[in-house]
């Protein structure tokens, strides 16, 4: 199975909102409630920041959220803030215990 | 606290077979709330899952690596262990442990720092 496709870049200036998406198809993300997005700075390890497609893990602000129209997924980052600038990679489950995550998109905060 | 920590060589040859550990800490690796997992990422490249594991040995591989992989437990240690057969350069990467979420469909909310595997002659 392919990558989920995501723009490989992304930018908006602090306090502004960007959206970062997510396509893939009606095997993945159009078949399932299963979308996750991770936020990796450079040098760390991937961090959770939305699971199964809206929910926010304890710890992670409310300016990261996450919805799904169809075959694509997205992630809206509001009121942007230098610590934002990150790679973010989405996943999906593709049945038969499978599991794809997205090329990435480098968000970068004017 | 929770902690995973990977460990094992960080240069494989090639045709050989690359073995890492995750020892963890602050959580049991028997809870029945939990898979634990790997994922690797080449350098300037996106994450690949590998595979998880639940702490009765049921495991699920990616399709594309199931031939080469081989994820097994130790109750114990408290830690899993990834096995990737025939390696190639294009196995180079960082290989991360993490848990994953068994409410879930391989959500991944915790994970390990992460160590450098080359592949090398």
């Amino acid at each position: 199975q392919s990558a989920l496709t995501q723009p490989p870049s992304a930018s908006g200036s602090p306090g502004q909102s960007v959206t970062i998406s997510c396509t893939g198809t009606s095997s993945d993300v159009g078949n399932y409630n299963y979308v996750s997005w991770y936020q990796q700075h450079p040098g760390k390890a991937p961090k959770l920041i939305i699971y199964e497609v809206s929910k926010r893990p304890s710890g992670v602000p409310d300016r990261f959220s996450g919805s799904k129209s169809g075959n694509t997924a997205s992630l809206t980052v509001s009121g942007l803030q230098a610590e934002d600038e990150a790679d973010y990679y989405c996943s999906s489950y593709a049945g038969s215990s499978n599991l794809i995550f997205g090329v990435g998109t480098k968000l970068t905060v004017l | 606290q929770l902690q995973l920590q990977e460990s094992g060589p960080g240069l494989v040859k090639p045709s050989e077979t690359l073995s890492l550990t995750c020892i963890v800490s602050g959580d049991s690796i028997s809870s029945n709330n939990y898979y634990w997992g790997w994922i690797r990422q080449p350098p300037g490249k996106g994450l690949e899952w590998i595979g998880n594991i639940y702490y009765s040995g049921s495991t699920y591989y990616n399709l594309s690596l199931k031939s080469r992989v081989t994820i097994s437990v130790d109750m114990s240690k408290n830690q899993f262990s990834l096995k990737l057969s025939s390696v190639t350069a294009a196995d180079t990467a960082v290989y991360y442990c993490a848990r994953v979420l068994k409410s879930s469909a391989w959500v991944f909310d915790y994970w390990g720092q992460g160590t450098l595997v080359t592949v090398s002659s």
